[in-house]
């Protein structure tokens, strides 16, 4: 059990825009940067959003996060097929004095 | 172009110590502002931060495999390695190294560069 909620699955049509949450807690998103990966079975998690809402280069726009108060959400717009993935939120607890993630959620494109 | 290796034991008995090592290329472990955690991910599981190491020789565990766990760096050779002990079943999964240029405690987790995975299976 995570201390970073998300949805354990979300899915939407090619085009479409998705949203993913990741709730967490004062004591984790409400005071640090989340982070979001994106993951596909056999290969290395990318890091997608970094700072709450910043993008690394490479990334397409598409890709966006945000954050407000203790949770946080990656919005995907113009679903394509090669969206399907599991993202994962990542934040440190600073009570916890160790990074977290979350349970993931694993991306349907229909 | 920065790289990161993982390897290790394919396989461990249970009580075993695993030991799995990281090996950076493209960017040197001595300089200032890097560090490299290790994660890993149970199959069907989530990802799970297991430690992490950062220029400065600070370390950070999880809090629940401390006693356990044990990371350490060699920048000679450019390497992290991940010292387990006392290895269950339920530590089986694929095992992850990631690099990060900042300090996880205060930046959070932030990798910019993760090794492929190596998949540790723990049976007798």
């Amino acid at each position: 059990q995570s201390v970073l909620t998300q949805p354990p699955s979300a899915s939407g049509t090619p085009g479409q825009s998705v949203t993913i949450s990741c709730s967490g807690s004062s004591s984790n998103i409400g005071t640090n940067y989340v982070y979001w990966y994106q993951h596909l079975p056999g290969t290395a998690p990318k890091l997608l959003i970094y700072r709450n809402n910043q993008r690394p280069s490479g990334v397409p726009d598409r890709f966006s996060g945000s954050k407000s108060g203790t949770s946080a959400s990656l919005t995907i717009s113009g679903l394509r097929s090669e969206d399907e993935a599991d993202y994962y939120c990542a934040t440190w607890d600073d009570s916890m004095s160790a990074a977290v993630f979350g349970g993931g959620t694993k991306l349907t494109v229909l | 172009q920065v790289t990161l290796k993982e390897s290790g034991p394919v396989l461990v008995k249970p009580t075993e110590t695993l030991t799995l090592t990281c090996t950076v290329s493209g960017f040197s472990l001595s300089n200032a502002r890097v560090g490299v955690s290790w994660i890993r991910q149970p199959p069907g599981k989530a990802l799970e931060w297991l430690a992490h190491i950062f220029s400065t020789d600070e370390k950070s565990y999880i809090t629940s495999l401390k006693t356990r766990l044990t990371i350490s760096k060699d920048t000679s050779k450019s390497q992290v390695v991940l010292t387990m002990t006392n290895m269950d079943p339920v530590d089986t999964g694929t095992y992850y190294c990631a690099l990060s240029h900042s300090n996880i405690a205060v930046a959070g987790p932030h990798f910019d560069y993760w090794g492929q995975g190596t998949l540790v299976a723990v049976s007798s």
